[in-house]
């Protein structure tokens, strides 16, 4: 099972609108409503930002928002700031097979 | 306070073993399917493992099948990874991780991992 494809990179001035990509399959992200979205920073653990597509958990700032259509999700970061320079990954659920598939990352630089 | 905080890491030679503990504090460990979930350095994440609450069942990733063995221990709020026949490519930061309640597919809480060296 390949992992999700994601941009390697992606910038923004601060105060501006991004979104990072996560390209999937028919099988994972196209096939179940459970993407979910992790920030990292150097030398830390990661922190669930996003589940079930676009569901927050309780803390994680509301300028970070979750979408999905088709075989593709989104992650938009919303009025960036320096402190949202990090690296994202997404996750998805594939089933039974598979279970759980990551893709590679995206390094967020605030500029 | 809510954490998981992993144990066992280090040097090791290929084809051995190791087994990696993850001890659970401030929330009710018994309800939550866990996870192991790696990352290679400089790279990125990777699904290794995952059980469920009682223990009844357990997934591997294809790269670990068949060596790697997940378990738990709810009266001792422990989670292991019993990891035998090691390569090198086994060698990463292992992170012990809860699944949410409800469809356990996403991870709201992370250790802040072990290293896992695997060289001769």
């Amino acid at each position: 099972q390949s992992a999700l494809t994601q941009p390697a990179s992606v910038s923004g001035s601060p105060g501006q609108s991004i979104t990072i990509s996560c390209a999937g399959s028919s099988t994972d992200v196209g096939a179940f409503y459970y993407v979910s979205w992790y920030q990292q920073y150097p030398g830390k653990a990661p922190r669930l930002l996003i589940y079930d597509v676009n569901k927050r958990p309780s803390g994680v700032s509301d300028r970070f928002s979750g979408s999905k259509s088709g075989n593709t999700a989104s992650l938009t970061i919303s009025g960036l700031q320096a402190e949202d320079e990090a690296h994202y990954y997404c996750c998805s659920y594939a089933g039974v097979i598979n279970y759980v598939i990551l893709g590679g990352g995206t390094a967020v630089t605030v500029l | 306070e809510v954490q998981v905080v992993e144990s066992g890491g280090g040097l090791f030679q290929p084809g051995g073993s190791l087994r990696l503990s993850c001890a659970a504090s401030g929330f009710t460990f018994s309800s939550h399917w866990m996870h192991w979930v790696r990352q290679t350095p400089g790279k990125g994440l990777e699904w290794v493992s995952r059980v469920n609450s009682d223990e009844t069942t357990t997934e591997y990733a294809d790269s670990v099948k068949g060596r790697f063995t997940i378990s738990r221990d709810n009266a001792k709020n422990t989670l292991y990874l019993q990891m035998n026949s090691l390569r090198a490519e086994d060698t990463a930061v292992y992170y012990c991780v809860r699944g949410i309640l409800g469809p356990p597919v996403a991870f709201d809480l992370w250790g802040p991992g072990t290293m896992v060296t695997v060289s001769s």
